[in-house]
């Protein structure tokens, strides 16, 4: 079972380049999440999608959009890439129980 | 905003002994609890859950401990192996909000 797929792995961006973080689940969840997490800390709610064409603000949604067109997707978008935005980004979906994918580290230079 | 939070930032535990990892929270309508394994460099792993009319459930090895009365969870580890050694995090959910995470707790298992 694939789950939670997340791509890229690892990417560096340079100030204000573009990016989109992919996430892709096949467990047909109609939630799902995007979180951050910066070192030694704990996740950071950026946006989540209760079902395809629903998004919904998190706790740290600035520099970041999503989209959901589709049950199995939910992309995160960078537009201009800050500093502040490497972190490690992790996508999860699910309902009361939620999985995770294994990360995508994105450094900003 | 509500608080989901642990009482001990890191813990260092003799292999072969029990570990307890406490987690207090302030949202009195969470009606779900999650712990949560992250292993360095992975996405955090679920290991056990418990709802708010349960006191206390058991999985292979864990147990999770709930006081509503107090809002204090706990996870506890028996045996502790060297592979217990993480970050654990507890999560809380209230109706339809999203999971809420705690800061985490760094398990060490020493050989």
């Amino acid at each position: 079972n694939a789950g939670v797929t997340q791509t890229p792995k690892f990417r560096i961006l340079k100030i204000g380049q573009s990016m989109t973080l992919q996430c892709a689940q096949d467990m047909n969840h109609n939630y799902m999440y995007w979180y951050r997490q910066d070192p030694g800390m704990g996740l950071k709610l950026i946006y989540y999608s209760v079902g395809a064409g629903i998004t919904d603000k998190g706790e740290v949604p600035n520099g970041y959009n999503v989209s959901r067109s589709t049950t199995e997707d939910f992309p995160l978008r960078l537009e201009l890439a800050a500093p502040s935005q490497t972190s490690v980004y992790f996508c999860a979906s699910g309902g009361n129980t939620i999985y995770f994918g294994e990360g995508s580290w994105l450094t900003v230079v | 905003g509500e608080n989901v939070g642990l009482h001990l930032p890191t813990l260092s535990v003799q292999e072969g002994d029990n570990s307890i990892i406490n987690c207090a929270y302030s949202n009195s309508a969470s009606d779900y609890f999650i712990w949560y394994k992250q292993e360095s460099g992975k996405g955090p792993q679920f290991i056990i859950d418990i709802r708010s009319n349960m006191d206390k459930r058991q999985g292979q090895r864990v147990t999770v401990l709930l006081n509503k009365t107090v809002k204090h969870l706990s996870l506890q580890i028996a045996a502790t192996q060297p592979g217990d050694s993480a970050v654990y995090f507890c999560a809380e959910l209230s109706g339809n909000t999203p999971l809420v995470f705690g800061k985490g707790t760094r398990l060490s298992v020493i050989a």
